[in-house]
């Protein structure tokens, strides 16, 4: 089964650095994109970048860029993100998600999501 | 501009159809994708490529698009449908990627 493990919640305070996981199961992990999104009640679902396992091509959003570093270690089908300075603005769920091989550009395989709390 | 706009909310009774509007300048350009998420779970790709069905979803689940609009249409709603529905695509150089605001679909 194709699946997207990632690791567990997350409580943290302003200031402190933070970095959660994404192993990826039954495909070829290095393969296919993996992206980051944020789910929080003010902004919905927020893309915030993504990263090609294989050769470490990555892509953020301008309103993460700068906030986040997304990385990837292909030895242990993992993915990354962290914050090095975190915020309450940080607070919310995070899911890493497949995008999809066709190139089509959607996100076929998303994992059960981690959430952030910062206070 | 890379906004998508869908309605707040979509009410609806069993057995009728319901349909989620999503607009946005760039559109006519690029994919767009659908996806479900109902409470304490994430989203599922419910449509992907403006108007195809991954394997698993059911009929009942269709998209289509009409210049700067597309729209996913539930087919003879059932209250397992209820649930938040959510519209996705890129800008128009394909390289950034944006969600719509979410639609939140009750089943009366």
């Amino acid at each position: 089964e194709v699946q997207l493990v990632q690791s567990g919640a997350e409580v943290k305070k302003p200031g402190e650095s933070l970095k959660i996981s994404c192993q990826g199961f039954g495909y070829r992990f290095n393969n296919f994109w993996i992206a980051w999104v944020r789910q929080t009640p003010e902004k919905g679902l927020e893309w915030m970048g993504f990263i090609y396992p294989e050769d470490s091509d990555f892509r953020y959003s301008p309103s993460f860029e700068g906030r986040v570093t997304i990385s990837v270690d292909k030895s242990i089908s993992s993915a990354f993100v962290q914050w090095s300075n975190l915020t309450a603005s940080d607070t919310g769920i995070y899911y890493c998600v497949r995008k999809d091989g066709s190139g089509s550009g959607g996100f076929d395989v998303w994992g059960q999501g981690t959430t952030v709390s910062v206070s | 501009s890379s906004e998508l706009t869908q309605p707040p909310s979509v009410s609806v009774s069993p057995g009728q159809t319901a349909r989620i509007t999503c607009s946005g300048d760039a559109l006519p350009q690029q994919y767009s994708f659908w996806y479900q998420q109902k409470p304490g779970q994430a989203p599922v790709m419910l449509i992907y490529k403006d108007t195809e069905r991954p394997s698993g979803i059911p009929g009942r689940f269709s998209g289509s698009t009409s210049g700067t609009e597309v729209t996913l249409t539930i087919s003879g709603v059932l209250p397992e449908d209820e649930g938040d529905y959510y519209c996705q695509s890129a800008d128009s150089s394909g390289k950034f990627y944006v969600f719509g605001g979410g639609t939140k679909v009750t089943v009366l």
